[in-house]
């Protein structure tokens, strides 16, 4: 089976940095992508990673390392409205799971003034 | 147009009513997806449409019932639900020849009484 595991909740303070893990085992990887979901809302995409590596879009920077099957999402200069649900999840080989995402339980994070 | 219509975005219906979700895109997107989030869960894979043919079907149960009109639609036929039925509904789409992530639809949030 595939399995991705991030924390559940994570706490951090207004204009504070915070690092959210991500580590996955799958049957082929695709791709690495990080959604933010707001409570009721649909998920909006964030970064993609495919190859080893930070990449950087503004305050969000996502880092993978396919060898150790290991991502994290960096969320700098922290504003309130960053509260939200963050999603790991990793697409597989093509074929049979054509497009599939296999999503992580989500980390719930809270930003206090 | 970059966008995943879903509607209605609310629904209330009794477990022996009949009603439709519907999703829409006009990206050119051939591959589109049915999910259901529970509250605090990641989303779980219902159907995958690809070129308008069913291409994954999760085990679910027949009282969902999909259906793929042509390439920019999506609908979710729903009969005899069950209370715990109830979920946000997210449709998504994706292009086919290079799977970069989904763009989600807003979802509909479903109550079934």
């Amino acid at each position: 089976g595939q399995n991705i595991d991030q924390p559940t909740e994570m706490t951090a303070t207004e204009g504070a940095i915070v690092q959210i893990n991500c580590t996955y085992q799958t049957s082929g990887f695709n791709g690495l992508f990080w959604y933010q979901q707001h409570a009721g809302e649909a998920p909006t995409f964030l970064s993609y990673n495919v190859l080893d590596g930070l990449e950087e879009k503004g305050r969000f920077s996502s880092f993978l390392s396919r060898s150790k099957g290991y991502s994290y999402l960096l969320l700098k200069e922290l504003q309130m409205k960053d509260s939200a649900s963050y999603l790991c999840a990793v697409s597989t080989d093509r074929g049979s799971t054509l497009g599939r995402l296999y999503f992580g339980r989500g980390t719930q994070l809270t930003v206090w003034p | 147009d970059t966008e995943v219509t879903q509607t209605p975005k609310h629904l209330v219906m009794g477990m022996t009513n009949k009603k439709s979700l519907k999703c829409e895109q006009h990206m050119g997107h051939r591959a589109m997806y049915w999910y259901k989030q529970k509250a605090k869960k990641p989303p779980e894979l219902m159907f995958v449409y690809s070129y308008e043919k069913l291409s994954i079907n999760e085990s679910v149960p027949s009282r969902f019932s999909p259906e793929c009109p042509n390439s920019s639609l999506l609908n979710l036929h729903l009969h005899a639900l069950q209370p715990e039925d109830s979920a946000l509904y997210l449709c998504a789409s994706s292009q086919d020849q290079e799977f970069y992530g989904y763009t989600f639809g807003s979802g509909t949030r479903l109550t079934v009484v």
